[in-house]
């Protein structure tokens, strides 16, 4: 699972309030990268970093945002919840140095929100 | 025009059958091509990759790439019940510093006994 956790695993919230999902690597990857998996779209990129203090936006990034003051985490905010944004949110890593082409990802296990 | 297009399916196909899932992409710059399996409410599992022409063979598994065409496909042999999923083409885009990935839609592949 290349080291990678998300928290929290499942999350009920309610439209408007902020919510913030956290995604943990133990391997000091470089590169981090949020998406959202929705039935019909398959997987966006909504940011991404590709290190500490540096990240940049996605295909969707409107109405998140992300920070990054470690290597070993990188956090998605949303900061005030819509029913638009009830997902699966998958967190990824890459490296130039794993794997072969130094482009594989590998993916966390996933949080799945709900707004209501 | 989505950059990596795939058959949504559902693809059916009989326990033993060869299952053959198609992937074109727009971008002739890619160089880096990735299957991935997602079986229903987990993540992605990367299970192949391909960047030169020709065939790439792991166990049941065969990658095939075509740049002039623009197409990559995966071939999965012997299948069984077990490889029922979602499959998962991706791309490489060397169009900004992030190392990215372009996915497409994926193809669901159901096998039956």
């Amino acid at each position: 699972d290349a080291g990678i956790t998300q928290s929290p695993r499942h999350k009920v919230t309610e439209t408007g309030t902020p919510v913030t999902l956290r995604c943990h690597q133990t391997e000091n990857h470089r590169y981090m990268y949020w998406y959202r998996q929705d039935p019909g779209h398959g997987l966006r990129l909504i940011h991404y970093s590709y290190g500490v203090k540096d990240t940049d936006k996605g295909e969707v990034s409107d109405g998140y945002s992300v920070s990054r003051s470690k290597t070993e985490d990188f956090l998605l905010t949303l900061e005030s919840a819509t029913s638009s944004q009830t997902s699966v949110y998958f967190c990824a890593i890459s490296d130039i140095g794993i794997g072969t082409t130094g482009y594989e990802q590998y993916f966390g296990p996933g949080t799945r929100l709900t707004v209501t | 025009q989505k950059e990596v297009e795939q058959n949504s399916g559902p693809l059916s196909v009989p326990e033993g059958a060869i299952a053959s899932l198609n992937c074109t992409y727009s971008d002739r710059g890619s160089q880096s091509f990735f299957w991935y399996r997602q079986y229903s409410g987990k993540s992605p599992e990367l299970i192949m990759f391909i960047y030169s022409n020709g065939d790439k063979e792991d166990g049941r598994f065969t990658a095939q790439l075509n740049k002039a065409s623009q197409y990559v496909s995966l071939l999965i042999r012997d299948s069984q019940p077990s490889d029922s999923a979602t499959y998962l083409c991706a791309v490489n885009s060397d169009r900004n510093a992030g190392n990215m990935l372009t996915f497409g839609g994926g193809t669901r592949l159901m096998v039956k006994p």
